[in-house]
């Protein structure tokens, strides 16, 4: 069945560090990927997606391309703030109806001052 | 725009006792909705999903159970809570189009002792 695999967290940066997060997929068809954002207390909420090979979705500073040949979508950030401490989820979508998102366990970023 | 709630928020509840989280959308009609579970220290995992009133798709076998009595209402509910039920129950809606795109409420945090 379809998988997502994170880089296990917990993640610790200063500000303006770089930042990577890695995530690697198994989907059978062409599935979208994702990538969500749950700040302290909150639900999740879409950060960017890429629905077909080498998209590169982006928002707030974040990117990620979808590599088909690696089934790879990491998540960069060039500069990191103490407002992205927060975390992060890779998903996928299957193609059917159902539209049913599959996660990666998610990460715990955590940016000092 | 669309909305989702779901309460209570938070809750702290008994083993053995019932369960009932509900989960509401505004400002679209005939949503896919979804309920997942988000376990300390790990992912997220799809519980249950539905495309249409009265339609229930059951992801993993569990005590829980879920019901869509009207189109934008889902609900949870459980007839006698186990300590492992404990969790970050999140609900979500999505417009059934091939994006893949879901939209979650602001999460139910539940402890049973």
């Amino acid at each position: 069945g379809n998988s997502v695999t994170q880089m296990e967290g917990p993640v610790t940066l200063s500000e303006e560090a770089f930042l990577t997060i890695n995530c690697t997929y198994t989907a059978t068809g062409y599935p979208s990927l994702f990538w969500y954002v749950q700040y302290p207390g909150e639900g999740l909420q879409l950060l960017l997606k890429a629905t077909k090979a080498d998209d590169k979705g982006s928002n707030k500073g974040f990117e990620a391309t979808y590599r088909k040949e690696t089934t790879s979508f990491h998540l960069e950030k060039g500069s990191v703030q103490v407002s992205d401490s927060a975390v992060y989820f890779c998903a996928l979508s299957d193609s059917t109806g159902a539209q049913k998102l599959v996660f990666g366990q998610g990460t715990r970023l955590t940016i000092n001052p | 725009s669309q909305t989702i709630h779901q309460w209570p928020a938070t809750l702290v509840q008994p083993v053995g006792s019932p369960l009932s989280l509900e989960c509401t959308v505004e400002g679209t009609s005939n949503p896919n909705l979804y309920w997942y579970r988000q376990a300390a220290g790990r992912g997220l995992q799809l519980l249950f999903y539905s495309v249409g009133i009265g339609q229930i798709s059951s992801e993993v076998p569990q005590n829980l159970s879920a019901s869509r009595p009207q189109d934008r209402q889902f609900i949870l509910s459980s007839k006698k809570l186990l300590l492992s039920d404990s969790g970050f129950y999140l609900c979500a809606w999505g417009a059934g189009e091939n994006t893949g795109e879901l939209f979650f409420g602001e999460g139910s945090r539940l402890t049973v002792l």
